[in-house]
């Protein structure tokens, strides 16, 4: 069975840094891209970025370019979502997912990477920053 | 970035009774290798959102046949034939098309009457 287990609720202050986790479980880590997506009250389901975990590439929203950090450890078959000074605005609920169904598109030397869906999803983990 | 407007914001159907939620892009979902890729996540109360449709139209594994999904280009419409109590939450769209950065719509909340 597939899963995507995420590391526990944290409660920070202004300015501090913070590395949540995402472990997964029942299949081949390298084969499939991982995704942080985050939730909040007002702004709904907000995608942040997504990780190839065979060669740690990594591509992020525009909104949160600079001010967070995906990785992966392959020994250990996680992925991580880092900040170094968060702000109240980061308080929300943080989902990693698996993607599926991902499609490559090469063409005169650069590709482009599109599609994939997003399952399984880790539980959640809860971030709340205070300032 | 792809805008993705769903409507209506919330729902009330009575159980049996069928639903029809619907999904606005920006811009044309059909990628230039003839694919549209448009999803549905369906997240129930208390729990992490769940794939029900990818590409459109496809279900996914588990998924049951009262659920399908509609549209092209621009307009989608996920519709459950008979509504019933396990269906509630609240209903995303989504487009893999134009990416980075995947976009969701703002939810569609289904309740029961």
């Amino acid at each position: 069975e597939v899963q995507l287990v995420q590391s526990g609720a944290e409660v920070k202050k202004s300015g501090e840094s913070l590395r949540i986790s995402c472990k997964t479980s029942g299949y081949s880590f390298s084969t499939y891209w991982i995704t942080w997506v985050r939730q909040t009250p007002g702004k709904g389901l907000e995608w942040l970025g997504r990780i190839d975990p065979s060669d740690s590439y990594t591509s992020y929203s525009p909104s949160v370019q600079g001010h967070v950090t995906i990785s992966a450890d392959r020994s250990i078959s996680t992925v991580y979502l880092q900040w170094y000074s968060l702000a109240a605005s980061d308080t929300a609920m943080y989902y990693c997912a698996r993607i599926g169904g991902l499609y490559k598109y090469c063409t005169d030397g650069s590709c482009s990477v599109f599609g994939g869906y997003f399952d399984p999803w880790g539980q959640g983990t809860q971030v709340t920053v205070s300032s | 970035d792809v805008v993705m407007t769903q409507t209506p914001l919330s729902l009330s159907v009575t159980p049996g009774q069928p639903a029809s939620l619907s999904c606005k892009s920006s811009q044309s979902l059909l990628h230039s290798d003839g694919k549209t890729y448009l999803y549905w996540y369906l997240q129930k109360p208390g729990q992490s959102p769940q794939l029900l449709i990818f590409q459109v139209s496809s279900r996914f594994s588990g998924v049951p046949d009262r659920f399908s999904g509609s549209g092209s280009k621009t307009d989608f419409t996920l519709k459950i034939s008979r509504v019933e109590a396990d269906d509630v939450g609240v209903y995303y769209c989504m487009q893999g098309t134009h990416v980075p950065p995947y976009t969701f719509g703002q939810g569609t909340k289904l309740e029961i009457k």
